[in-house]
């Protein structure tokens, strides 16, 4: 199976700080690279998809970047709404692993 | 507009069995491919099974030979039959679409959970 790791585990920042994730897949996934967002208590929310690609809705602010097996998930000027939990998941091979999370917190 | 509504959870010995069920809204089930995602209190997310259009399944290696993923196309519904239940299986179920485009896939609707709770 594919295994995912995200780094940092946790991090802090500042609204407006420009806040950058990153993932490693255990074997090449191309671009079969997906990230979420979550809120405690709620459903996980897509934000980007194959990689790059920004989900319909989703801020500008997000982006994604990598192939292979190393990504990241940029946030271009942290807002308010966007201290939550962010995922990386491998669509690569079922099953589709998810990294462990990054908790985005206020500083 | 697209809707996933998960029911049936609750609190199960250990050894016992619980169905937890997905309705959907807005699109056909039984012409996408459905997954299963699960959360531990306080941990990340954990992918469980998925059921193709053409309706393969497959599981995590942690509940394979315990849970069966199903779907009634007429009631427009997913399942998950949860058999031999562990106290590790509490989590929150999610149910979730996963829409493909130019071979990539990814979750782009998900229901809002629905608790597990295994414990005597």
């Amino acid at each position: 199976d594919i295994q995912m790791t995200q780094s940092p585990s946790s991090l802090s920042a500042s609204v407006g700080d420009r806040v950058t994730i990153t993932c490693r897949a255990s074997q090449n996934i191309d671009s079969y690279l997906n990230w979420y967002q979550q809120k405690p208590g709620k459903a996980p929310k897509l934000l980007i998809y194959a990689a790059s690609s920004l989900q319909s809705g989703v801020p500008s602010r997000f982006s994604g970047s990598g192939s292979g097996t190393e990504f990241t998930l940029t946030i271009s000027s942290l807002q308010p709404e966007d201290f939550a939990t962010y995922y990386c998941q491998q669509s690569y091979r079922t099953p589709q692993a998810f990294g462990q999370g990054t908790k985005v917190e206020i500083k | 507009e697209v809707q996933l509504v998960e029911s049936g959870g609750g609190l199960v010995q250990p050894g016992g069995s619980l169905r937890v069920s997905c309705a959907a809204s807005g699109f056909t089930v039984s012409s996408n491919y459905m997954t299963w995602v699960r959360q531990a209190p306080g941990k990340g997310l954990e992918w469980v099974s998925v059921i193709h259009s053409g309706g393969s399944t497959y599981y995590a290696d942690s509940v394979k030979g315990r849970f069966i993923v199903s779907r009634d196309n007429s009631q427009n519904t997913l399942y998950l039959q949860m058999n031999s239940l562990r106290t590790e299986d509490t989590a929150v179920y999610y149910c979730s679409r996963e829409y493909s485009s130019s071979s990539h896939t990814r979750n782009d609707y998900w229901g809002q959970g629905t608790l597990v709770t295994v414990s005597s």
